[in-house]
């Protein structure tokens, strides 16, 4: 079982929609979540990191559910810059590195 | 006034060579990293390294050796490449090991190298 599932999408939508889309981990001793994006043929970058109380960045709600092991994203009001793929990243207690998932591909149209 | 930065950023070579790609960050970052991206967009840590100390040896072939000369510098070679290597290369630097404490999450990635073998 992968550590970190997400959904591939693509999720097309048009300007102004609303689009969510979740990620599942596997490791219970997960302790810190993050969304990253990744445009077509770019590097990744943080977009926000996910708190336990949850929170917002601007038009970006980010979600955490312990119990269930899972992270959510919602974007609203949706733009045709926020086309790109979300990867969902995940820090395991006392691991070294981040486990990434393999990103929901989000397309929103004119 | 690139934070972190690949050369080359496209790499085309035949099976059986021997291939370096070099990475250099001006963030004053201690750890940095090699990721491999496949096809299916999985990035996979490969290597870390914290001031110069290797940290994180995923199981990779023996046939990828990092190199950090300095904590700005992480050279990934590869030697007898195969076509299964063919993947996008990423560099990334962080201010320090992830610690939980918010200093090692954030990770600046580089451009990435596009390898390819034929």
């Amino acid at each position: 079982r992968k550590e970190v599932e997400q959904d591939p999408g693509p999720f097309n939508v048009p300007e102004g929609a609303t689009v969510a889309f979740n990620c599942t981990y596997s490791n219970s001793a997960s302790q810190s979540f993050f969304w990253y994006r990744q445009d077509c043929r770019k590097e990744p970058k943080l977009l926000m990191s996910v708190y336990s109380s949850g929170n917002e960045d601007g038009r970006f709600t980010a979600q955490l559910n312990r119990a269930s092991q899972y992270i959510s994203l919602l974007i609203r009001d949706s733009k045709l810059s926020d086309s790109a793929t979300y990867l969902c990243v995940v820090n395991a207690i006392n691991d070294y590195k981040l486990s990434f998932g393999a990103g929901t591909t989000v397309t929103v149209r004119a | 006034d690139t934070a972190v930065s690949q050369t080359p950023k496209y790499l085309v070579t035949q099976m059986g060579n021997d291939k370096s790609i070099k990475c250099e960050q001006n963030l004053g970052h201690d750890t940095m990293y090699w990721y491999k991206q496949d096809s299916k967009k999985f990035l996979k840590i490969m290597f870390s390294y914290n001031n110069k100390e290797l940290i994180i040896n995923e199981t990779v072939p023996n046939r990828f050796s990092p190199k950090s000369p300095d904590k700005a510098h992480l050279n990934l070679h590869i030697n007898s490449l195969e076509l299964g290597d063919s993947a996008v290369y990423f560099c990334a630097s962080s201010q320090d090991l992830l610690s939980g404490q918010g200093l090692g999450e954030t990770q600046y990635f580089g451009p990435g190298t596009r390898l390819l073998v034929l």
